[in-house]
């Protein structure tokens, strides 16, 4: 079945220790999304690639980097982890359709702890 | 910036009882997606929606776009116990990224 892979499902990381995170993707879509859930909260964007462009949001902290080598995978790289940076990071693709993307499928997540 | 309001925030219903819940925006999207999430686990697509008006079934499930293309509602039908996660509302203009409501957290007491 084609789908939207996340590993590791969890990682625990150190205070300040750069931890990757990756994302493989088997829909072929041409559209990789990144996103950071706090419990008990919606995703919340940071960044995305459409094919090769990378398209970062505004409020994103320089912490946050991201990597698309190919169509497949995408990487969420973090420097520096802070303690405010333990969520769940939720990998998500998109086809684009005429004028519009379709509709967005999640990956399982990646949960990060920061000791 | 658009914000989307998602109610209500949390249910506690009995098993086989029907859920609703809505999103309303101040804002027009050509575009609403309905996803659960259980604990642990990615949002899991439940129903898209492409035309104000429109009314889609997934099983026990109906959502539907409303009119003013501002609002969107869920309905369960007779609730079982998997049902129980939380529920985003997220809708879209155009090519801009999703706005996702708060959720609504559904507990169902067998």
């Amino acid at each position: 079945d084609a789908m939207v892979i996340q590993n590791p499902r969890y990682q625990v990381t150190q205070f300040g220790k750069p931890v990757t995170l990756s994302c493989s993707q088997t829909l072929n879509h041409n559209v990789m999304y990144w996103y950071q859930q706090k419990s008990s909260q919606a995703p919340k964007l940071l960044f995305h690639y459409y094919d090769k462009d990378f398209n970062n949001e505004a409020d994103t902290p320089d912490n946050f980097q991201s990597r698309r080598p190919n169509t497949s995978f995408c990487f969420l790289d973090i420097r520096s982890p802070g303690l405010g940076d333990a969520a769940m990071y939720l990998c998500a693709t998109s086809g684009r359709v005429r004028w519009d993307y379709n509709e967005q499928f999640f990956g399982p997540g990646t949960r990060l702890t920061v000791l | 910036g658009q914000q989307l309001n998602q109610s209500p925030q949390s249910m506690f219903i009995q098993e086989g009882e029907d859920v609703s819940m809505n999103c309303t925006s101040s804002s027009i999207f050509n575009t609403w997606l309905w996803y659960k999430q259980d604990p642990g686990e990615g949002p899991v697509l439940l129903i898209a929606l492409y035309k104000a008006g429109e009314l889609t079934s997934n099983g026990r499930l109906t959502a539907q776009f409303g009119i003013t293309r501002k609002d969107s509602f869920l309905n369960i039908s007779a609730s079982i116990p998997s049902d129980v996660g939380i529920y985003f509302c997220a809708g879209r203009q155009g090519a801009q990224k999703l706005v996702f409501g708060q959720g609504t957290r559904l507990t169902i007491n067998p």
